[in-house]
């Protein structure tokens, strides 16, 4: 079945540094969409991107796909200690309505 | 209202308990979802109901039964259940299979 990878599973950076992480699929997406849950609560979409190629802005983040569709990253610029939580890709499955989520990169913010 | 509610926020429950967690979204939304999320995982879908019919069951016991008495009602019937299944459970739901999901803060589930 399809699986979505996500690396890296813990980022500790100091605040105002930057971070990244990186989203595959074993399979090419329809779309892939990027969600945030902070600590004790629950995910909250942040964006969908659809193209190949498609490159989105959200103040601070960036989010991009890759070309094949198979492939994402999402980078935060001069981070915050509100950018602290678990940030977690997802994909559409082979079966409609069945979302695969990655293992998510849990970021923590040193102030 | 973009709002995904869900009732209760917290239940404790012995293994020879019946409860219910309910979900209720009054976006219009077509699908609802149910997952189960374990402490430091991602969310793991259970259930899916599109226009109030059942289209995916990812081989849950049978001690979970999920119900959708109407397109905005969404619930999960316990009974019987393990000191394993004790998680956060999270009822989302979206216009169609392909736009966003809204999530509920959840129920924290204790099985004892």
């Amino acid at each position: 079945g399809q699986q979505v990878m996500q690396i890296p599973q813990y980022q500790h950076v100091q605040e105002g540094e930057d971070f990244t992480t990186y989203c595959n699929s074993s399979t090419t997406l329809s779309n892939i969409q990027w969600y945030k849950q902070r600590p004790g609560g629950h995910p909250v979409f942040l964006i969908q991107l659809v193209k190949s190629g498609e490159v989105k802005k959200q103040k601070r983040l960036t989010f991009q796909f890759g070309e094949a569709k198979k492939n994402s990253s999402l980078h935060i610029t001069a981070t915050q200690t509100t950018d602290v939580g678990t940030y977690f890709c997802a994909g559409p499955g082979t079966n409609a309505g069945k979302s695969t989520f990655g293992d998510g990169t849990t970021l923590t913010v040193k102030p | 209202d973009t709002e995904v509610t869900q009732t209760p926020k917290h239940l404790v429950m012995g293994m020879t308990n019946k409860k219910s967690l309910k979900c209720e979204q009054h976006m219009g939304h077509r699908a609802m979802y149910w997952y189960k999320q374990k402490a430091k995982k991602p969310p793991e879908l259970m259930f899916v109901y599109s226009y109030e019919k059942l289209s995916i069951n990812e081989s849950v016991p049978s001690r979970f039964s999920p119900e959708c008495p109407n397109s905005s009602l969404l619930n999960l019937h316990l009974h019987a259940l393990q000191p394993e299944d004790s998680a956060l459970y999270l009822c989302a739901s979206s216009q169609d299979f392909l736009n966003e999901q809204f999530f509920g803060p959840g129920t924290r589930l204790t099985v004892l």
